[in-house]
């Protein structure tokens, strides 16, 4: 079993619509989560954290995090075709005291116009 | 102007030869990754630093070797041992201890025929 488990996709969604991304991971100590945005043949760009149970909005973005079932997710609002990307989800687990995060395999968004 | 740097973009290489990926950074971070990430997979740690002079392998070690005599560099070997090196490259910084701020550089695409 992964540590980190995302459905790699591709999810389509029509432009405006709201893309949701979902996330499950192993360990259930795990702290600190995040999510990664990469465009094609780029390097990762980290645009969401989230450390507590609930939702944390920043501008088109949400991320939601259920400790007790083990999952994150990322909702974009009225998704643009400029969020087609690669979605990874990030998890520092207990055992990397900080050190390492570990990556899910990622999801693809196609948001269409 | 901070960042991480990676050369070159792309790199050529015959089967059986050793090639050696460059990483450097100017953002005064103790900290440094090296990871893999193959087409629609998530990213896999080779191998990280947080210290100059000392390093840790990583989930994907076998094959590759690493240096940290400076704390701005941080450069990964391929070597002929790695049985599938061709593969998109990337190298990250962050503070001790906080790997969740990880900064990317550009990446290297590594091809192997």
């Amino acid at each position: 079993q992964k540590e980190v488990e995302q459905n790699s996709g591709p999810l389509s969604v029509p432009e405006g619509a709201i893309a949701s991304l979902n996330c499950t991971y192993s360990d259930r100590v795990s702290q600190s989560f995040f999510w990664y945005r990469q465009y094609s043949g780029k390097s990762p760009e980290l645009i969401m954290s989230i450390y507590s149970n609930g939702d944390k909005e920043d501008g088109r973005f949400t991320a939601q995090l259920n400790k007790a079932s083990q999952y994150v997710s990322l909702l974009i609002r009225d998704s643009q075709p400029s969020d087609s990307a690669t979605y990874l989800c990030a998890v520092n687990m207990r055992d990397n005291a900080g050190n390492m995060l570990t990556f899910g395999g990622g999801t693809r968004l196609m948001v269409k116009p | 102007d901070g960042g991480i740097t990676q050369s070159p973009k792309y790199l050529f290489r015959k089967e059986g030869q050793n090639v050696t990926l460059s990483c450097e950074q100017n953002l005064n971070h103790d900290a440094m990754y090296w990871y893999r990430q193959d087409p629609g997979q998530g990213l896999r740690l080779i191998y990280y630093s947080q210290i100059v002079n000392d390093f840790q392998k990583g989930d994907i070690a076998e094959g590759y070797s690493v240096s940290r005599e400076k704390k701005e560099s941080f450069p990964l070997t391929v070597t002929s041992a790695q049985k599938n090196p061709t593969a998109f490259y990337l190298c990250a910084s962050s503070m001790t201890g906080r790997a969740y701020e990880q900064y990317f550089g550009p990446g290297t695409r590594l091809t192997v025929t």
